[in-house]
């Protein structure tokens, strides 16, 4: 089946940190990958996407590659602010339909 | 152009009432797919329509339906609300075209309580 493993919460960083959220995914065939952000009471903002092994997904800073041979799709970004203070959730887009399947979702704080 | 838009953003009933969400999609979006986000469960896929059929569907129970009209706009229906129906119902339009690689946008959500 299709499922997305993502690391367990709450995040907290210094302002100017570096970030990695780990993702890992099993799917049937091959899937796209997502990274949405959700901040407090709005809705999922797709952050950047990856269709295709080895591709590299990047916005506003963050960037996740993603790979087969690890079934992985880690989110990195070099310097967080305070306005990146939010719930990240990966997800996958399985081949079989326009079905997302959503990880736990990791909420990252970034104090001053 | 426009978002997702959801209407209403706040619903309060109570168990046992019905109650129904719209879903307007951004334009020229063909698809339009529904979630149940909660702090226990996380984000569920309940369906997803396009072009006014049901193409896929998630394990709810036949009390949660939904619709579209051919404008594409969607609406979900919960019928005999439960406490447990309590939740962040969120809707979702792509174009529907490339179904592994579409990307899903989402609107703000309505927030549905039951009491």
């Amino acid at each position: 089946g299709n499922s997305v493993t993502q690391m367990e919460g709450p995040v907290t960083l210094s302002e100017e940190a570096f970030l990695t959220i780990n993702c890992t995914y099993t799917a049937t065939g091959y899937p796209s990958l997502f990274w949405y952000v959700q901040y407090p009471g709005e809705g999922l903002q797709l952050l950047l996407k990856a269709t295709k092994a080895d591709d590299k997904g990047s916005n506003k800073g963050f960037e996740a590659t993603y790979r087969k041979e690890t079934t992985s799709f880690h989110l990195e970004k070099g310097s967080v602010q305070v306005s990146d203070s939010a719930v990240y959730f990966c997800a996958l887009s399985a081949w079989t339909g326009n079905q997302f399947y959503f990880g736990t979702g990791t909420s990252l704080t970034v104090i001053p | 152009k426009a978002g997702v838009t959801q209407t209403p953003r706040y619903l309060i009933k109570t168990r046992g009432q019905q109650v129904t969400l719209s879903c307007s999609p951004i334009s020229g979006h063909r698809s339009v797919s529904w979630y149940q986000q909660t702090p226990g469960q996380g984000l569920q896929f309940l369906f997803e329509y396009f072009s006014e059929t049901q193409r896929n569907k998630g394990n709810f129970p036949g009390r949660f339906s939904g619709r579209q009209f051919s404008n594409s706009r969607s609406e979900m229906n919960v019928s005999t609300l439960e406490l447990g129906d309590s939740a962040l119902y969120l809707c979702a339009s792509s174009s529907g075209q490339a179904r592994r690689t579409d990307t899903q946008y989402f609107g703000p959500g309505t927030r549905l309580t039951v009491l």
